[in-house]
């Protein structure tokens, strides 16, 4: 069975650009859910994804945004970069959710550079 | 709100040393607990959960016992090995409106040299 996989691995941006990444969950799996980690904040929950919806959202500001398709493949966008934004980006899937102790599967992230 | 708090690292033991990573958490009702591991350059795996109080999580050697009276959720090895070194971390979600929300400390780097 094939684990979450993310796209690209690498990206190198400047800032007031705009980026898309990309998250494929492990097949049957409905929920992904997308954070960031940084040396200094560690790992912040963004955003989770069910159904093509919303369930729930971390404390970043709206430049920070995501979407899930009907396969349950996700992206998310970050708008007018900035330095700070610098980070790798995690996704991960579960069958519905963390709640009553399920897993949850990370892919090996994307590293955003921000210049 | 949730919150999870690890020992401060890093930690640098010898193999066949015993490992201890503290890890306490606040949260309201009754939580999920969590150990997360990560390799360089990898995401994160999961090492060993419990869902209740006194729960005893396990996995290759490494173990943690849900306490509730203490909030405490302590990860232990017997005898470590170099191949353990890694970024651990300790994370809760929590019964009612987690969703795919986990909760992390902010991790612990375990460096173990033979």
């Amino acid at each position: 069975k094939a684990g979450v996989t993310q796209t690209p691995r690498y990206l190198i941006k400047t800032r007031g650009q705009q980026v898309t990444l990309s998250c494929s969950p492990i097949s049957g799996h409905r929920s992904v859910s997308w954070y960031q980690q940084t040396p200094g904040q560690g790992l912040q929950f963004l955003f989770e994804y069910f159904s093509e919806t919303q369930r729930n959202k971390g404390n970043f500001p709206g430049r920070f945004s995501g979407r899930q398709f009907s396969n349950s493949r996700s992206e998310m966008n970050v708008s007018t970069l900035e330095l700070g934004d610098s980070a790798l980006y995690l996704c991960a899937s579960s069958l519905q959710g963390v709640s009553q102790g399920n897993e949850q599967f990370f892919g090996p992230g994307t590293r955003l550079t921000v210049l | 709100g949730n919150s999870v708090t690890q020992m401060e690292g890093p930690v640098t033991l010898s193999e066949e040393a015993f490992l201890t990573i503290n890890c306490t958490y606040t949260a309201t009702g009754y939580p999920s607990l969590f150990w997360y591991v990560q390799y360089p350059g990898e995401g994160l795996q999961l090492l060993l959960k419990a869902t209740k109080a006194d729960d005893k999580g396990s996995n290759k050697g490494f173990e943690a016992t849900y306490r509730k009276e203490t909030t405490s959720f302590h990860l232990e090895k017997g005898s470590v090995q170099v191949s353990d070194s890694a970024v651990y971390f300790c994370a809760l979600s929590d019964g009612g409106t987690s969703y795919g929300k986990l909760t992390f400390g902010q991790g612990t780097i375990l460096t173990v040299h033979p």
